[in-house]
């Protein structure tokens, strides 16, 4: 058990709406990132949060943002939902450089 | 650009038999190269990465730079292989970095 929970499991949303997507990160763990994975594709990199502080961001619009808490937990936001953002969205936790623990993820449908 | 190709989606074999998973990269500098891999219904998580070189479950992976390949093997095929296998690379000695996926090989493995 790797401790990484996400949520909600399922959520669906219709076009342009506003999503709030969380995950609770291991005790101790400094490092989350964010993944969105499309059907029958690898995850792809979103950005990834170093103690509370963004520290790197995929090929993904300004309308994809998160946060990071002292608590360890951390949320995505995407704004102005579109089709193509239906998809798994996983997130990973770890220690500085060390592996990243990925939680169950969150299926959104854009409808 | 970087790049991860796996160009088998679905790979299928018997019991027993070897299996080999192909993975190409491309990576301006020296990567680090992981498999991650998803049991049914379970977590994304790490088999192995080539900075270990150590084998899990049977598993090896080699880093060829000249072919820019690290395929996975296993001599023998068990049932519990059974799985979506992600090549994914990072930069080098930083896995809490950004990780370029590889869209997958699903290996299903026949009694």
């Amino acid at each position: 058990e790797t401790g990484v929970t996400q949520s909600p499991t399922h959520l669906i949303k219709t076009r342009g709406q506003q999503v709030t997507l969380r995950c609770s990160s291991q005790s101790g763990h400094n490092t989350v990132s964010w993944y969105q994975q499309a059907l029958g594709q690898g995850p792809q990199f979103i950005f990834q949060y170093y103690r509370e502080e963004e520290n790197g961001r995929g090929n993904f619009p300004p309308r994809f943002s998160g946060l990071q808490f002292p608590n360890y937990s951390s949320e995505l936001n995407v704004n102005a939902l579109e089709l193509d953002d239906s998809a798994l969205y996983l997130c990973a936790s770890s220690i500085d450089e060390e592996t990243q623990y990925f939680g169950p993820g969150t299926r959104l449908l854009v409808l | 650009a970087q790049r991860v190709t796996q160009p088998e989606k679905l790979l299928s074999v018997f019991k027993g038999a070897p299996v080999e998973l192909k993975c190409n990269y491309s990576y301006s500098g020296s990567p680090e190269l992981f498999w991650y891999v998803q049991y049914s219904r379970q977590r994304l998580q790490l088999l192995l990465r080539h900075i270990s070189r150590e084998s899990i479950k049977g598993f090896t992976a080699d880093l060829n730079k000249g072919e820019t390949s690290f395929h996975l093997k296993k001599p023998f095929a068990q049932e519990e292989d059974s799985a979506m296998y992600y090549c994914a690379l990072s930069r080098s000695y930083s896995s809490a970095s950004k990780i370029i996926f590889g869209s997958g090989t699903r290996l299903s493995i026949r009694p």
